[in-house]
């Protein structure tokens, strides 16, 4: 079954390192791949997205992700980690099917310390 | 504009009570879709509406009746809900199966 495997529930940077959140996704056709960040009590915001074309992708707030089809990563980053960055995050894949669906990893809690 | 918007915001209903949630975008999206999201959980999916018609129901319970009155509009009728129903209801959108999604901020319901 497809699966998205994001290694970490939680992640601990202090304000100013770089952000490194990991996600790998189960797939023998690159799907689509994804990043949301949800602050405490909203919605899903969207960070960035890959479909086709440049691998290096970049998003909002200062964040990227590279895909790699050779290790089936989608690996997200951000040089400088800010205070408001503290969030949760998930990665999801869509394009295994037909079917309007998208499966999400079971996300990243990222905190950050002073 | 990416904007979905949902209301209620919150939502504390009885379990004999008849609520509904309310989503819409004015995007020109295709599709529609529910989510539920328990705490520290990823959203999981529950219906999905593709030009007005239901396409996808994740085996979710009668007592959640979604209604898609149109292209713009996704509503989710409750019934006799059960408190391990309380959770965050999600509602989002895009353009064509497959697409990126766009979530709304939620409405968080809890079930007494």
């Amino acid at each position: 079954a497809q699966s998205v495997t994001q290694l970490g529930s939680h992640v601990s940077v202090s304000e100013g390192a770089l952000v490194l959140l990991r996600c790998n996704y189960s797939s023998s056709v690159p799907p689509y791949l994804f990043w949301y960040v949800q602050y405490p009590n909203q919605g899903l915001q969207l960070l960035l997205k890959y479909t086709t074309g440049a691998t290096l992708v970049k998003g909002i707030n200062g964040f990227e992700a590279e895909f790699k089809k050779s290790e089936t990563s989608f690996h997200l980053t951000k040089p400088s980690a800010h205070m408001s960055d503290a969030a949760e995050y998930f990665c999801a894949a869509s394009g295994y099917s037909s079917a309007s669906k998208i499966i999400f990893g079971s996300g990243t809690r990222l905190s950050i310390r002073p | 504009d990416t904007e979905v918007t949902q209301t209620p915001k919150h939502l504390v209903m009885g379990m004999t009570n008849k609520k509904s949630l309310k989503c819409e975008q004015h995007m020109g999206h295709r599709a529609m879709y529910w989510y539920k999201q328990k705490a520290k959980k990823p959203p999981e999916l529950m219906f999905v509406y593709s030009y007005e018609k239901l396409s996808i129901n994740e085996s979710v319970p009668s007592r959640f009746s979604p209604e898609c009155p149109n292209s713009s509009l996704l509503n989710l009728h409750l019934h006799a809900l059960q408190p391990e129903d309380s959770a965050l209801y999600l509602c989002a959108s895009s353009q064509g199966a497959q697409e990126t999604q766009y979530f709304g901020p939620g409405t968080r319901l809890l079930v007494l």
